[in-house]
């Protein structure tokens, strides 16, 4: 089952607008990963933030966790058209190599 | 490096038949395979672990004698839905799972978008 809940499902935002989305799970975790799936299309993997981390930068994305809360957050900065897609989190297991993925938000960019 | 590629992009079956989807780490050899589903608008959900040489372990409510994986080699995995019905027509998604110090990697193929007529 589903551990992951992600809010918004969806968000509709102007192009060079931020979009943050979160993302809260139930269980401790080893790390927690987001991911980008355009439309039919296989999952990109975009970054990993390991449990003992607070915050993690690539590029103009920025992933925050804090594990007292089980959560998560994914800010796109100056968004542009090309990064309308899905968004998921997906968090990997203290043991094993399962990862639970969240439920996606739905990101659409107007130009 | 960590390409997957899985085999086919798409298929289109009759009710009654079987298909195979193969899964295939192409630059690295993945001791553990996992096979997802997708349904239209929704997120994945994980189907099974394969592991190199032993039997996948299925997840509660996956049907393992309806999606049979077999985990031949460590650089490939493969998925067959038996006698597929409308219902099993689905996005199916394959990762292959690498150790990167304390965390398994896991890198996705590019699905197979199975439709049962």
């Amino acid at each position: 089952s589903q551990q992951g809940e992600e809010d918004p499902q969806a968000l509709s935002i102007q192009e060079g607008e931020n979009a943050t989305m979160n993302c809260s799970y139930k269980t401790s975790i080893n790390n927690l990963q987001w991911y980008r799936q355009n439309s039919g299309r296989g999952l990109v993997h975009l970054i990993l933030i390991r449990s003992n981390e607070r915050e993690k930068h690539s590029g103009r994305l920025r992933v925050t966790l804090d594990t007292s809360k089980k959560s998560s957050s994914l800010l796109i900065t100056a968004s542009r058209a090309a990064d309308t897609a899905s968004y998921f989190c997906a968090t990997g297991e203290t043991s094993g190599s399962r990862l639970t993925f969240g439920e996606g938000t739905q990101l659409t960019v107007n130009p | 490096g960590a390409v997957v590629s899985q085999h086919p992009s798409w298929v289109i079956c009759k009710s009654g038949t079987s298909v195979k989807i193969e899964c295939r780490s192409l630059d690295f050899q993945a001791t553990t395979m996992f096979w997802y589903r997708q349904f239209p608008k929704q997120s994945l959900m994980l189907m099974a672990t394969s592991n190199e040489g032993s039997k996948a372990t299925y997840e509660q409510g996956v049907e393992k004698d309806k999606f049979l994986i077999n985990h031949a080699s460590l650089t490939l995995s493969t998925l067959t839905v038996t006698s597929a019905h409308p219902e099993d027509s689905s996005f199916y998604i394959c990762s292959a799972g690498r150790v990167a110090g304390s965390y398994n990697e896991q890198f996705f193929g590019p699905g197979t978008r199975l439709t049962v007529l």
